[in-house]
């Protein structure tokens, strides 16, 4: 099955600085790569996502890389702030049409410091 | 936004005892997923339901836990004979199609005593 890799596990970047969060996965099947961010105590909420037939995606500050031969992943922050703090975790499925089941990372627990 | 609500919120059992956690997908969703996070870990996939009956299941979908549609609303988990290392927070999802529209709910604290 999918294995997804995740670092790193923690993350501390200045306000205004960027942050770059790295996934790998597994089975080259894998065609839909999610990004949640999850506060404390909280739902994962999808933030961006990215499918395979596609290298770059971007919406504001947040922006996704995929590398399909390489069979990785990125999520770019930029311009950080302190309400950008919180778990996030990346994902990762083959969407087949029927049910598509998620393998999550391990996350990563950002931190934006002022 | 359409939303998927779970309840309760937070739920306390004995060691033992019977669960079910509740779920209501959105309501045009043709596809359901609960999933477990133990404190502190990562989110981890217990099982997809599709057409009334189960897409798929994880090794942690063992022969205590069981899924049903009751009705036209509702999604339920239940867990026959709780364990203490069944303490997680338990999301419901659902989807449109495939991974079209995924949506977690707010979970379910499960604390086993």
């Amino acid at each position: 099955g999918e294995n997804v890799e995740q670092h790193p596990s923690t993350l501390s970047v200045q306000e205004g600085d960027s942050a770059v969060i790295k996934c790998t996965y597994s089975d080259s099947a894998s065609n839909y790569f999610p990004w949640y961010k999850q506060e404390l105590g909280k739902r994962p909420q999808l933030i961006i996502d990215i499918r395979s037939n596609v290298g770059e995606k971007k919406d504001q500050r947040i922006a996704v890389t995929l590398n399909k031969t390489a069979k990785h992943f990125s999520l770019h922050i930029t311009e950080t702030q302190p309400e950008d703090s919180a778990v996030y975790f990346c994902a990762a499925t083959m969407t087949t049409g029927t049910a598509s089941k998620l393998t999550f990372g391990t996350g990563t627990r950002l931190q934006v410091t002022l | 936004e359409p939303e998927v609500t779970q309840t309760p919120s937070h739920q306390v059992t004995q060691m033992g005892q019977e669960v079910i956690l509740r779920c209501v997908p959105i309501s045009n969703h043709l596809y359901f997923y609960w999933y477990r996070q133990i404190l502190g870990q990562k989110v981890e996939f217990l099982v997809s339901f599709y057409n009334n009956e189960i897409s798929e299941k994880s090794e942690i979908f063992d022969d205590q836990f069981s899924v049903e549609r009751p009705d036209g609303s509702n999604f339920t988990l239940k867990i026959r004979s709780t364990k203490l290392e069944d303490s997680a927070m338990y999301f419901c999802a659902s989807s449109i199609f495939g991974a079209d529209g995924y949506t977690f709910g707010s979970g379910t604290r499960l604390t086993v005593v």
